[in-house]
């Protein structure tokens, strides 16, 4: 079956405007994350939902991140007012609740702020 | 302090070579440790989990976790320029995973 997608797979944005990153999980995967990463680092986390529900935002870094999954599939990362400390790539991951572990990662949006 | 440290190299090893990455960490909290391969532009691809002591294999790849000396390796044996790589050690806290910043792995033929 179709691994986890994520749209677009790269975008530029001026300084300031708003983005929507979108996440397509496994199919039957409950538990779906998203992690950022920096250049040369590892990813870091962001988010996670069981389902609709979003457990922990800790990893949100501002008030101008939010994220939603609203009927549990598809989950939308949003970037307000965006800054160019935001430029990273937003990795998508999910996994079956019975192995919350084994995260299974998408390819990627590769966020630029100008 | 990150709780999951990792020297960033690059690890340089001949073809044919075992490869040998490392990852420690600080505190002795969740035991549950994931090795992701990430290629240039890529994203992380799972390649083992170990959440026990002792070694773990899955065919050329061995996952070593020693609790006491609070370290997790891979094993990569037989190394093919295809396993040029950033290698990712992560582990679970709660709900989330915490990586560390990626070992380079070079194969060279």
């Amino acid at each position: 079956g179709a691994g986890v997608s994520q749209s677009p797979r790269y975008k530029v944005a001026k300084r300031g405007q708003d983005v929507a990153l979108r996440c397509d999980p496994i199919s039957g995967h409950v538990s779906l994350f998203w992690y950022q990463q920096a250049l040369g680092q590892g990813p870091e986390f962001l988010t996670y939902f069981q389902n609709e529900a979003q457990l922990d935002k800790s990893g949100l870094p501002s008030d101008r991140f939010f994220a939603e999954r609203p009927e549990g599939s598809v989950s939308t990362l949003k970037i307000q007012r965006t800054q160019q400390e935001d430029s990273a790539v937003y990795l998508c991951a999910s996994s079956t609740t019975d192995t919350l572990s084994e995260q299974y990662f998408g390819p990627g949006t590769r966020l630029t702020v100008t | 302090q990150k709780e999951v440290e990792q020297n960033s190299g690059p690890l340089s090893v001949p073809e044919g070579a075992i490869a040998s990455l490392n990852c420690t960490y600080s505190d002795r909290g969740s035991q549950s440790f994931f090795w992701y391969r990430q290629y240039s532009g890529k994203s992380p691809e799972l390649i083992m989990f170990i959440y026990s002591n002792g070694d773990k294999e899955d065919g050329r790849f061995t996952a070593q976790l020693n609790k006491a000396s609070q370290y997790v390796s891979l094993l990569i044996r037989d190394s093919q320029p295809s396993d040029s790589a950033t290698y990712l050690c992560a582990r679970r806290y709660g709900n989330k995973l915490v990586f560390g910043a990626g070992t380079i792995l070079r194969v060279k033929s």
